[in-house]
């Protein structure tokens, strides 16, 4: 059972340089999300997807796209890159109600 | 603005001792709140959990308390092991906003042998 997989694991990105990061969850799960996690800022919410079809923004939104392919599947696109893009890249997946999300092992993205 | 503040960026305790890290929220509709461990080049992998009618949950090693008139919730793991080394978020959920994740900032524990 892969639970939540996301590649790439590394990129490295010039300024203007645009590129999508791939999550995909084999547990069913209907919402998906992507966060990133900056230095002393935790982990913070940028785009998250209640159900297949929907999506919606989190508290990072800008210089992001995203787009919910079908239910497995949750992809997050930079169409241009900038230095202050630069994180590690985090999706989720979690089943309807309460509980815990099922988290990728991470996108480490550097923007030069 | 951050509504879930971790205030200890890091915490260094004994192997055999306790290890307390604290937990403090802004947002009075959180109703349901979880701590999450992550190792490096690993994503966070969830350990806990507390809804809001509850003040206490125990897990084995690890117990969560929250304390709802002061907006603040705390971990403590007992004993504390080696393994226990690595990043710990605390998070928080509101049933009217979807139940989205709000995230501290992390406090990185080191256990020491």
């Amino acid at each position: 059972n892969a639970g939540v997989t996301q590649t790439p694991k590394f990129q490295v990105l010039k300024t203007g340089q645009s590129m999508t990061l791939q999550c995909a969850q084999d547990m069913n799960h209907n919402s998906m999300y992507w966060y990133r996690q900056d230095p002393g800022m935790g982990l913070r919410l940028i785009y998250y997807s209640a159900s297949e079809g929907t999506t919606d923004k989190g508290e990072v939104p800008n210089g992001y796209n995203v787009s919910r392919l079908n239910k497995r599947e949750f992809s997050l696109r930079l169409e241009s890159a900038a230095p202050s893009q630069t994180s590690v890249y985090f999706c989720a997946s979690r089943i309807e109600g309460l509980g815990g999300y099922t988290f990728g092992s991470g996108t480490r993205l550097t923007v030069v | 603005d951050q509504q879930v503040k971790q205030n200890s960026p890091s915490l260094s305790v004994q192997e055999g001792r306790i290890s307390i890290l604290n937990c403090d929220y802004t947002n009075s509709m959180f109703d349901y709140f979880l701590w999450y461990k992550k190792y490096p080049a690993e994503g966070p992998t969830f350990l806990i959990s507390i809804s809001s009618i509850k003040d206490k949950n125990e897990d084995g090693r690890f117990t969560v308390f929250l304390n709802k008139s002061a907006k603040h919730l705390s971990l403590h793991i007992v004993p504390s092991q080696p393994g226990d080394s690595a990043v710990y978020f605390c998070a928080a959920s509101a049933r009217t906003a979807g139940n989205k994740l709000t995230f501290g900032g992390g406090t990185r524990v080191l256990v020491k042998p």
